[in-house]
C-alpha cells in the first residue's frame, strides 16, 4: 500500500527556535497534503490542506504566520513551526491523497513528537 | 459542529476475547464513517469504512455498522489477538467535504 514518511519522528527544540518537519510520499505522487496535530488524550485536529503548487488552506484558528506550510512537489511537503513556544509541542501528524477527488483515500505518516522547551 | 465520541480507554482484554469498541457521532447531513488503526511507531491506517446507513464495513475480522437510529458505529471483533494491540480511531466525514473527525482513540491492549 501507499507509504507516508515524516522526518523527524521526534524533536526536541529550545523555546525561540524553529522547526521544521517533513512529509514525504514514498511510492505515489499527492496532489494534496493534510496536517493534523493531536493533544494527549484528544482527537486529531486538522491544521490544514496543501495542494502542489499552491497556498495552503489554514482551518480556523490556525495560526498560518506561525505554521509555514510549503507542498513544493507531489512527494514532499514541510510543516515549518515558527519561533516556538512550549505551547506548540504536540504531535503532529501528516497525511497525502492520491487525487483531490479521492481525499477519503488518505494515507497517514507515523507523526512527529515535537516539545519545545 | 459535527462531532465524534469513543470509549476512554485503554481497553485490555486477554487472546480470543471478545472487543467492543464504543463510537458515536453527531454530524448534519449524511455523513461516512470511519475505522482507522494506528500500531505503534506506524501511521494511521484505514481499518474499515461505511457510507451509508446500515452499511457494514468489514476488515480482518473486524466489523461495525453504520446505526443512523442511534447515531453509532461500533466497532466489534469476535476473537482478539496480541497482534491487534494498537489505538483505533473511529472517524467521520460530512459530504462534499474533506475533512475528517476524529474521536480521541482507544488503546487496545490484548495479553497472551
Amino acid at each position: 500500500g501507499a507509504v507516508v514518511s515524516q522526518h523527524p519522528s521526534r524533536v526536541i527544540c529550545k523555546s525561540g527556535t524553529s522547526v521544521k518537519i517533513e512529509c514525504r510520499s514514498l511510492d505515489f505522487q499527492a496532489t494534496t497534503m493534510f496536517w493534523y496535530r493531536q493533544f494527549p488524550k484528544k482527537s486529531l485536529m486538522l491544521m490544514a490542506t496543501s495542494n502542489e503548487g499552491s497556498k495552503a488552506t489554514y482551518e480556523q484558528g490556525v495560526e498560518k504566520d506561525k505554521f509555514l506550510i510549503n507542498h513544493a512537489s507531489l512527494t514532499l511537503s514541510t510543516l515549518t513551526v515558527t519561533s516556538a513556544h512550549p505551547e506548540d509541542s504536540s504531535f503532529y501528524i501528516c497525511s497525502a491523497s492520491l487525487s483531490r477527488g479521492r481525499w477519503e483515500t488518505q494515507y497517514f505518516g507515523p507523526g512527529t513528537r515535537l516539545l519545545v522547551l | 459542529g459535527d462531532s465524534v465520541t469513543q470509549m476512554e480507554g485503554p481497553v485490555t482484554l486477554s487472546e480470543e476475547a471478545f472487543l467492543t469498541i464504543n463510537c458515536t457521532y453527531t454530524a448534519t447531513g449524511y455523513p461516512s464513517l470511519f475505522w482507522y488503526v494506528q500500531y505503534p511507531g506506524e501511521g494511521l491506517q484505514l481499518l474499515l469504512k461505511a457510507t451509508k446507513a446500515d452499511d457494514k464495513g468489514s476488515n480482518k475480522g473486524f466489523e461495525a455498522t453504520y446505526r443512523k437510529e442511534t447515531t453509532s458505529f461500533h466497532l466489534e471483533k469476535g476473537s482478539v489477538q496480541v497482534s491487534d494491540s494498537a489505538v483505533y480511531f473511529c472517524a467521520l466525514t460530512t459530504s462534499g467535504t474533506y475533512k475528517y473527525i476524529f474521536g480521541t482513540g482507544t488503546r487496545l491492549k490484548v495479553l497472551a
